[in-house]
């Protein structure tokens, strides 16, 4: 399958901690993106790295991607009570531009 | 700021009924999508459109799904006989300031119920 795996399944930090959630991949890609979702929302594009790219920042997130492992990493810096999301990454395929989504990494900040 | 609008929220509907989901893209946007997610699972990809056809689709879309965009703004799903298993949160993104690489953008999504 070509959609990436975050992992953890769950993350529970307290306010002002860092958070780091995990994507793994099967094979080569196009570019990664990560998407939050508030529950019962729809999903908000948050940052997207290309398969060139090792690293990328906006705001208080960072992203890295190492194609060789077939794996990126989403941080987020100083959480928020109001970072409490889920974050999925999804994947496209060489041959297809098709976002394709894992389960996603559910985080709780505690105030 | 632009965004995707999908109606209805929720429709509730008895097995065996057809029903239509309706999206608005953003205007400029030229690549369509509908996705699923299963209560608490993974969102799946349906199916892709653009140019006026679909691009791609998934095992899930099978025959019992279709696509249109019946007049340039809208663009809809329709579900010809539904099953309880296609009780599931419907999203309709677009895509199309960056090209087909670019981000998505996702609807609030439309909640069907299937009893």
């Amino acid at each position: 399958s070509q959609q990436g795996e975050e992992d953890p399944q769950a993350l529970s930090i307290q306010e002002g901690e860092n958070a780091t959630m995990n994507c793994s991949y099967k094979t080569s890609i196009n570019n990664l993106q990560w998407y939050r979702q508030n529950s019962g929302r729809g999903l908000v594009h948050l940052i997207l790295i290309r398969s060139n790219e090792r690293e990328k920042h906006s705001g208080r997130l960072r992203v890295t991607l190492d194609t060789s492992k077939k794996s990126s990493s989403l941080l987020i810096t100083a959480s928020r009570a109001a970072d409490t999301a889920s974050y999925f990454c999804a994947t496209d395929r060489g041959g297809s531009y098709i976002p394709t989504f894992g389960r996603g990494t559910s985080l709780i900040v505690h105030p | 700021e632009p965004e995707v609008t999908q109606t209805p929220s929720h429709q509730v509907t008895q097995m065996g009924q057809e029903v239509i989901l309706r999206c608005v893209p953003i205007s400029n946007h030229l690549y369509f999508y509908w996705y699923r997610q299963i209560l608490g699972q993974k969102v799946e990809f349906l199916v892709s459109f653009y140019n006026n056809e679909i691009s791609e689709k998934s095992e899930i879309f099978d025959d019992q799904f279709s696509v249109e965009r019946p007049d340039g703004s809208n663009f809809t799903l329709k579900i010809r006989s539904t099953k309880l298993e296609d009780s599931a949160m419907y999203f309709c993104a677009s895509r199309g300031v960056r090209g087909y690489t670019g981000e998505l953008f996702f609807g609030e999504g439309s909640r069907l119920t299937v009893l």
